[in-house]
């Protein structure tokens, strides 16, 4: 079964950018995939931040980016703040009806 | 704006069926595609299985086997049905409107979660 990949945690400077990676276990991550990036913050349901690789949602801060870095998606986040510390999940559409989320990153603004 | 509302029982026997509801609100549940996800204590996010308006279903191949999402537009509601549960099915449970459209396919709207624990 294919693995969606994630740094389990980063830390980042107030301030600073920081770039989150969603790969494959086996292959290259494309926009065929339809990556998008949820946030979460403790006891919260997620929040949506981007769709189709690198569309903001609606409210989410342009410090906030999508992207395909090499054969990952990429979400970077540029001037990071406190409340940017949370949880981040990607999922990718398989095809097929099928989704898999990767296990997620913790981020810590230190 | 759309908003979702799991509910159910928090407590399931193991071995017996966890059932949740999720309750549409804001919008009609018709032309999206709704989809149950869940989350283990402490850990990863997971997806479950999703059913579109018109009732076609489609779940997780790890989870398949035990799976029933159906669909009550006349109440908008969707639901869950896992069969057979252990203590490794104890978790958040999250319903979520997925947008598939226009080049766009992701969970936009969810729901606030609702805990079950598998216990005896």
């Amino acid at each position: 079964q294919t693995v969606v990949t994630q740094e389990p945690s980063f830390s980042v400077s107030p301030g600073g950018t920081v770039t989150l990676t969603c790969g494959l276990s086996s292959g290259s991550v494309s926009t065929s995939y339809y990556p998008s990036w949820y946030q979460q913050t403790p006891g919260q349901a997620p929040r949506t931040l981007i769709y189709s690789t690198n569309t903001r949602s609606s409210g989410v801060p342009d410090r906030f980016s999508g992207s395909i870095l090499g054969n990952k998606a990429a979400l970077t986040i540029t001037g990071a703040q406190a409340d940017d510390e949370c949880d981040y999940y990607c999922v990718l559409y398989m095809g097929s009806g099928i989704w898999v989320f990767g296990g997620g990153t913790k981020v810590t603004v230190v | 704006q759309a908003q979702l509302q799991a509910s159910g029982p928090g407590l399931v026997m193991p071995s017996e069926t966890l059932s949740l509801t999720c309750t549409v609100s804001g919008g009609s549940i018709g032309s999206y595609y709704w989809s149950w996800i869940r989350q283990p204590p402490g850990k990863g996010l997971e997806w479950i299985g999703y059913i579109y308006y018109s009732g076609s279903t489609n779940s997780n191949p790890s989870l398949k086997s035990r799976v029933t999402i159906s669909l009550d537009t006349s109440k908008n509601q969707f639901s869950l049905r896992l069969r057979s549960v252990t203590a490794a099915d104890t978790a958040v449970y999250y319903c979520a409107r997925v947008v598939a459209a226009a080049g766009r396919l992701y969970f936009d709207y969810w729901g606030q979660g609702t805990l079950v624990t598998v216990s005896s």
